[in-house]
C-alpha cells in the first residue's frame, strides 16, 4: 500500500527563511506525488506535483519539490519565506492506480516576522 | 469557469434532522470526490465517482450517509439522521484522468449538528 508521511504537523520560520516541509512515501513501485496548499476558509489548491521525468519539480508561488527515490522522500522547499505563504501544505499520493489521491496529516506553516 | 461550486457555504442543524450537502463540479471532469476534514482526523476520502458511478464508498462512515451523482454537473452528499459527530467540513473535488491527482477543490461547506 502506498502512504507518505508529514514530519512536523507545526513549522515556523522567519520572513525570508528557507521553508522545508517534509514528506516521505511508502511505495513498492514509483508513485505519483503531489503537495497541496490550504489557506484558511478555503479548499485545498495544487501547487506542484511529480509523475514522472524531471525529480525536481517546480510549482507555483516560488515552490518546489525534489522526488528522492533513494531517500523515499518528497520535500517541499522554498528559499524566502514570505506572509502570504502562512497556510496548511498536504503532501499526497495516488494510491493504487487511478486517479485516488491520498492526503498526509498535513504541516502548518507559520511565518514570522 | 467558476470552479466547483458547494452549497451552503455553512450549514447548522440539529441531531436527527437530515442534511443535504451540494456540489457542482467543473464542466467535462469526469471524476467527483467526497472528501470530510476535522480536526482528529484529518482529511478523509468518503466516496469518489468516475463518470458518474461510485467506485470506491468505502470511506463513508456509516449507512447514515449516502452519496448520489444522477448526472455531470451535480452531486450531493446526504446524512440522515445528522448527530454531533458528524460536524466537519465537507469538501467536494473533482478532476479529469488527464489529469491525474491535480483536484481542483470547492470552498467546502462547514457543517455543524448541535
Amino acid at each position: 500500500a502506498q502512504s507518505v508521511t508529514q514530519l512536523g504537523s507545526h513549522v515556523s520560520v522567519s520572513e525570508g527563511a528557507l521553508v522545508l516541509l517534509r514528506c516521505n512515501y511508502s511505495s513498492s513501485v514509483p508513485p505519483y506525488l503531489f503537495w497541496y496548499v490550504q489557506y484558511p476558509n478555503q479548499g485545498l489548491q495544487l501547487l506542484l506535483k511529480y509523475t514522472t521525468g524531471a525529480t525536481l519539480v517546480k510549482g507555483i508561488n516560488g515552490f518546489e519539490a525534489e522526488f528522492k527515490k533513494s531517500e523515499t522522500s518528497f520535500h517541499l522547499t522554498k528559499p524566502s519565506a514570505h506572509m502570504s505563504d502562512a497556510a496548511e501544505y498536504f503532501c499526497a499520493v495516488i494510491k493504487g492506480g487511478g486517479n485516488k489521491l491520498t492526503f498526509g496529516t498535513g504541516t502548518q506553516l507559520k511565518v514570522e516576522l | 469557469d467558476a470552479g466547483v461550486i458547494q452549497s451552503p457555504r455553512h450549514e447548522v442543524t440539529e441531531m436527527g434532522q437530515e442534511v443535504t450537502l451540494r456540489c457542482k463540479p467543473i464542466s467535462g471532469h469526469d471524476y467527483l470526490f467526497w472528501y470530510r476534514q476535522t480536526m482528529m482526523r484529518g482529511l478523509e476520502l468518503l466516496i469518489y465517482f468516475n463518470n458518474n458511478v461510485p467506485i470506491d464508498d468505502s470511506g463513508m462512515p456509516e449507512d447514515r450517509f449516502s452519496a448520489k451523482m444522477p448526472n455531470a454537473s451535480f452531486s450531493t452528499l446526504k446524512i440522515q439522521p445528522s448527530e454531533p459527530r458528524d460536524s466537519a467540513v465537507y469538501f467536494c473535488a473533482s478532476s479529469s484522468l488527464g489529469q491525474v491527482g491535480g483536484y481542483t477543490f470547492g470552498s467546502g461547506t462547514r457543517l455543524t449538528v448541535v
